[in-house]
């Protein structure tokens, strides 16, 4: 049973550019999350979807957004992006109606110069 | 608003000896989820415990163990008789229900060095 999966796994963009990265979540899981760590931090909360739509949203700007297709697996964009965007992006994924118990991929690491 | 606190930045221990890890949490909620999380050079979030606002029973598990206090809105962890494997950083996390969904805040993490 593949668990989530993310890719790619590692990404260097520049300043000013758009990023997409993805997320596969566990097998049965239909509640997919996404995270920011930045180096020496917790993960922050971006956003989450549930049957296709942004279910709830983090304290991040309109840069950041997301999809969620009928398989459940989803893609984040950055657009514009800035210094302060790099870190590790995780995705989490969880069953239906249990939400208090994700479970994390290995994350995408993205480096803007 | 919801808070946690690891006030430990980074532990250093020598193999075989026994750590704390401390985790303090701020929240008005009655409900809510605490956890704690592995995170090894890999990068990936290893789930290790949940435990519900409403049970306050300690929890062991092989060497590790935690400690859920409500009166002192603290959630530590202990390993027994640490291994070189244990080495990773460890997130403490509160989770609320909102909106029909439990969002998680983490806490910034201590990271364990257990040296051989």
């Amino acid at each position: 049973d593949a668990g989530v999966t993310q890719s790619p796994t590692h990404l260097i963009k520049t300043r000013g550019q758009q990023v997409t990265l993805r997320c596969s979540p566990k097998s049965g899981h239909d509640t997919v999350s996404w995270y920011q760590q930045a180096l020496g931090q917790g993960p922050q909360f971006i956003f989450q979807y549930y049957e296709e739509e942004e279910r709830q949203r983090g304290n991040f700007p309109d840069r950041f957004s997301g999809h969620q297709f009928p398989n459940y697996s989803s893609e984040l964009n950055v657009n514009a992006l800035l210094l302060g965007d790099s870190a590790l992006y995780l995705c989490a994924s969880s069953w239906p109606q249990a939400t208090d118990t994700q479970y994390f991929g290995p994350g995408t690491r993205l480096t803007v110069l | 608003a919801q808070k946690v606190t690891q006030a430990q930045t980074e532990i250093s221990v020598v193999e075989k000896e026994d750590v704390t890890l401390d985790c303090v949490y701020e929240t008005r909620d009655t409900t809510y989820y605490l956890f704690w999380y592995k995170q090894p050079p890999s990068g990936e979030l290893v789930f290790l415990i949940r435990r519900n606002s409403f049970d306050e029973q300690n929890e062991i598990s092989g060497r590790y163990s935690w400690n859920f206090q409500k009166s002192t809105s603290s959630f530590n962890f202990t390993i027994t008789a640490s291994q070189v494997v244990d080495s990773a950083v460890y997130f403490c996390a509160l989770a609320k229900l909102l909106g029909g969904s439990y969002i998680p805040t983490f806490g910034r993490g201590t990271s364990l060095i257990v040296h051989p």
